[in-house]
């Protein structure tokens, strides 16, 4: 099946340090989501875009939706220790009928206080 | 509000065993949808609905089986487990194929011996 292109799989960095990891497609996408899992958890949704060129922050987070609506990408300011956990990127195809989503491969947070 | 609930949250099968996992949402939403969490690949779709007593497959149906008797409700069944079955397990719900953001219950790991 289809998937999304997410990089990187993972990040290790220092507290403070500002963060980006961003998801490509083949193909278009009408809506791209922005989630985090945390360990043991489901993921929660932290940002939800649906128009080219969309910018949406959500506090320290910042997403854009790429203007081809084949990629996304999601900055994470000023990283603290809570920060830690799995970034999954989400899109919906324009021609979907079923609201169905398609994840990327996660990509893995750790920051070091 | 209890959001998207999953029951259970663990549970060890032997292979051919058979089980069912509950889904339940109190969000009023038409679209539910059941995913597998593999190390490295993301989450999987494996059934849909898109509403009361409705479902369709997704990316992996196979050796699942669903039903949506109630709107509220979404089941997964395994109908004789096997060791590849073994992972995690999150249902999802959205409100509409416009609004597509799917929230997802806590997870149901799964083991099979």
């Amino acid at each position: 099946g289809q998937q999304l292109n997410q990089s990187p799989q993972s990040m290790f960095i220092q507290e403070g340090e500002d963060v980006s990891m961003n998801c490509t497609s083949s193909s278009i996408f009408n809506t791209w989501l922005w989630y985090k899992q945390d360990p043991g958890e489901g993921p929660v949704l932290l940002i939800a875009l649906y128009k080219a060129g969309e910018l949406t922050s959500n506090g320290r987070l910042t997403a854009q939706f790429g203007i081809t609506r084949k990629d996304s990408f999601l900055n994470i300011s000023a990283s603290i220790p809570s920060d830690v956990g799995i970034y999954f990127c989400a899109g919906c195809h324009g021609s979907s009928n079923t609201g169905k989503l398609i994840f990327g491969q996660g990509t893995t947070l750790q920051v070091k206080p | 509000n209890a959001g998207v609930t999953q029951t259970p949250k663990f549970r060890v099968l032997k292979t051919g065993q058979s089980m069912t996992l509950l889904c339940a949402q109190d969000m009023n939403h038409e679209y539910m949808y059941w995913y597998r969490q593999d190390p490295g690949m993301g989450l999987r779709l494996i059934h849909y609905s898109v509403g009361e007593g409705t479902t369709a497959k997704g990316e992996v149906p196979d050796g699942y089986n669903v039903s949506r008797l109630k709107k509220q409700n979404f089941l997964l069944g395994l109908e004789s487990a096997a060791p590849s079955q073994t992972s995690v397990y999150f249902c999802a719900s959205s409100y509409s194929i416009v609004y597509t953001e799917a929230f997802f219950g806590q997870g149901t790991r799964l083991t099979v011996v």
